[in-house]
């Protein structure tokens, strides 16, 4: 079965930072790309960042260009998403996503997502 | 602000057909890039519920069909039913965004 499991999130003032991790079982993490998807507060999805399989590409939404960084370790089949100077605007549900190939690259397995709140 | 917009939302009687629409532009859909559709309730992950514009997953009910044409991308619904109520998502890719993915603005559906 596989799991996308997040953790890392929490309360933090604005400036701050914080780092998530997603913890992958039930398929070969090496194999697969994965982005960070986050949804404010009754809001919509925001695409935050993507990394391919091996690590070699990595994009960010211009929201966060610059402020994050996205990075994984296959060996330990872990996700990583490091926020530096938050705001409030950070503030969402973020979840950790795998991209299918086989599906054109969608997402076919979701986390259950962390809060991170960001206030000021 | 997402570059794709979907309607706030849609409503229907069980049993009738509903479209949900995701307008684009010539640098995501216009650009031949991929459509993909996700459906989300209350408190839970999205579900991919479409992929490759018009592809349905394992375990996905063949009243839901995707298609694309132009800068748009429709998700339509027959034999709307109860648990059907929930958020729709589409996704799609921007080449005037540094690699981005983009998700559209999201539509409500709710059954009357």
């Amino acid at each position: 079965e596989v799991r996308l499991v997040e953790s890392g999130g929490g309360l933090v003032e604005a400036g701050g930072s914080l780092r998530l991790s997603c913890s992958a079982s039930g398929f070969t993490f090496s194999n697969y790309e994965l982005s960070w998807v986050r949804q404010a507060p009754g809001k919509g999805l925001e695409w935050v960042s993507y990394i391919s399989h091996s690590g070699d590409t990595i994009y960010y939404a211009d929201s966060v260009k610059g402020r994050f960084t996205i990075s994984r370790d296959n060996a330990k089949k872990s996700l990583y998403l490091q926020m530096n100077n938050l705001r409030a605007e950070d503030t969402a549900l973020y979840y950790c996503a795998r991209e299918e190939q086989l599906k054109w690259l969608a997402v076919d397995y979701w986390g259950q997502g962390t809060l991170v709140t960001v206030f000021s | 602000q997402s570059v794709l917009t979907q309607p706030p939302s849609v409503s229907g009687a069980p049993g009738q057909r509903v479209t949900i629409s995701c307008t684009g532009s010539s640098s995501n859909i216009g650009a031949g890039f991929d459509v993909h559709w996700y459906q989300q309730f209350p408190g839970t992950a999205p579900k991919l519920l479409i992929y490759g514009n018009n592809n349905r997953p394992s375990g996905v009910p063949d009243r839901f069909s995707g298609s694309k044409s132009a800068t748009s991308a429709y998700l339509a619904i027959t034999g709307l039913q109860a648990e059907d109520e929930a958020d729709y998502y589409c996704q799609s890719y921007d080449n005037s965004l540094s690699g981005s993915r983009v998700f559209g603005t999201g539509t409500k559906v709710t059954v009357l």
